[in-house]
């Protein structure tokens, strides 16, 4: 029973490193999505993809880079870590483009940015 | 543009009261869906329940309950005798219609259930 797996679960890095998140689901759901979760703000919209090789910026899209070369993976990479993008990094699915459907979530990597 | 407002950011009740969650969203499409989401001290995201925009009956599940109101903009989540496996972070979120599943979230009411 996969569904949607997020890696590594936890991650402490530097100031100034790349960092990739990675995310896989087994569902081959068309539209995937990268979230972040802070304190006060709920979670906020990254990135989102509604195909492999489409995708397109969400609420708080700087500092991150995505790509979609398989519908399956969807990795999140921040080219050059800061402190203000130490969060919870959540990753989801959906099958439904009319927006319908639940999006189904991964359980979350925590990244701490030192 | 489309917001949700959860404007109690921390909830503390004892075993058994009941507690309502509230939820009020900002959107200009006509179709559009809410959903509540439960964020259990484990960290996982559960979905709870999905309404659309065209649906204001209050559905009941249990000891949950959801009154959406079109007129005031509201989808709030009652607990009924709440139990202490109720303590968790509850989210509230809108999408609309063809937005490819985006949702917008609240931030969210940290709910405290002691014994």
């Amino acid at each position: 029973d996969a569904g949607i797996t997020q890696s590594p679960r936890y991650k402490i890095t530097e100031t100034g490193r790349q960092v990739t998140l990675m995310c896989h689901q087994t569902w081959s759901h068309s539209y995937m999505f990268w979230y972040r979760q802070d304190l006060g703000h709920g979670l906020r919209l990254i990135y989102y993809s509604a195909a492999a090789d489409i995708t397109d910026k969400g609420e708080v899209p700087d500092g991150y880079v995505v790509s979609r070369s398989k519908t399956e993976n969807f990795p999140l990479t921040l080219e050059s870590a800061t402190r203000s993008q130490t969060s919870v990094y959540f990753c989801a699915s959906s099958e439904d483009p009319t927006g319908t459907g639940e999006l189904f979530f991964g359980e979350g990597s925590r990244l701490t940015v030192l | 543009a489309q917001k949700v407002t959860q404007a109690q950011t921390e909830i503390s009740v004892v075993e058994k009261e009941d507690v309502t969650l509230d939820c009020v969203y900002e959107t200009r499409d006509t179709t559009y869906y809410l959903f509540w989401y439960k964020q259990p001290p484990s960290g996982e995201l559960v979905f709870l329940i999905r309404r659309n925009s065209f649906d204001e009956q209050n559905e009941i599940s249990g000891r949950y309950s959801w009154n959406f109101q079109k007129s005031t903009s509201s989808f709030n989540f009652t607990i009924t005798a709440s139990q202490v496996v109720d303590s968790a972070v509850y989210f509230c979120a809108l999408s609309s219609w063809n937005q490819g599943g985006k949702l917008i979230f609240g931030q969210g009411t940290e709910l405290s259930v002691k014994p």
